[in-house]
């Protein structure tokens, strides 16, 4: 079955920039989304659409593209934005949704 | 506002069946499709299942496929998710989610605990 591959951990510092990628073989085909759990919480939408920022979520979240992988960007990380941040899209007949394994943001 | 709420969770013994329901308000619920996705205790998100807003199409994650069924009452503004043959592994926080833009989920309910244990 289809799969995307998160790193398991990202740690940063206050106020430096977060990369957090995801890669799929059908990601140049589907679009990509992203969101953040923090504990006890159900997930929230960051990015939709690969780069699309819902209303409400900080300008500091951005997403992009290359190819086979998305990449989720957090500049200037806050304390409040450790959390596990989970990428999801679709296999390539777009019927089957599929998530990354996720990956857990650290702020040292 | 939006609001879903999972009612329905609970402890049950492997192999029986157990019903979840997701109350759906603050929108056109007939105009969209709605889904089912399950955290393992500790572990990541697993998508589970989809309908559209219709009913007239349902799609499934492999490891459920023949033990699960989605299905969803418009006129009721609920979702539900029947699940048979359990499991231990089927053992998760269930969250019913609101579709949007063509594959993501903007909406998620507060999740339902099922646990599957003699």
């Amino acid at each position: 079955s289809y799969e995307l591959t998160q790193p398991p951990s990202v740690s940063v510092s206050p106020g430096q920039t977060a990369r957090i990628t995801c890669s799929g073989d059908a990601l140049p085909k589907q679009y990509a989304y992203w969101y953040q759990q923090k504990p006890g919480q159900a997930p929230v939408l960051v990015i939709y659409k690969e780069s699309e920022r819902p209303s409400g979520i900080p300008e500091r979240f951005s997403g992009s593209s290359s190819g086979t992988t998305v990449t989720l960007t957090i500049s200037g990380v806050q304390a409040e934005d450790e959390a596990d941040y989970y990428c999801q899209s679709a296999d390539s007949s777009g019927t089957h949704r599929v998530f990354g394994g996720g990956t857990t943001l650290t702020v040292l | 506002q939006v609001q879903l709420v999972e009612s329905g969770g609970g402890v049950v013994q492997p192999g029986r069946s157990l019903r979840l329901s997701c109350a759906a308000s603050g929108f056109t619920f007939s105009s969209y499709g709605m889904h089912w996705v399950r955290q393992a205790p500790g572990k990541g998100l697993e998508w589970v299942a989809i309908i559209w807003y219709d009913g007239s199409n349902k799609y499934y994650a492999d490891s459920v496929k023949g033990r699960f069924t989605i299905s969803r009452d418009n006129s009721k503004n609920t979702l539900y998710l029947q699940m048979n043959s359990l499991r231990a592994e089927d053992t998760a926080v269930y969250y019913c989610a609101k579709h949007y833009e063509q594959l993501g989920f903007d909406y998620w309910g507060q999740g339902a605990l099922v646990t599957v244990s003699s």
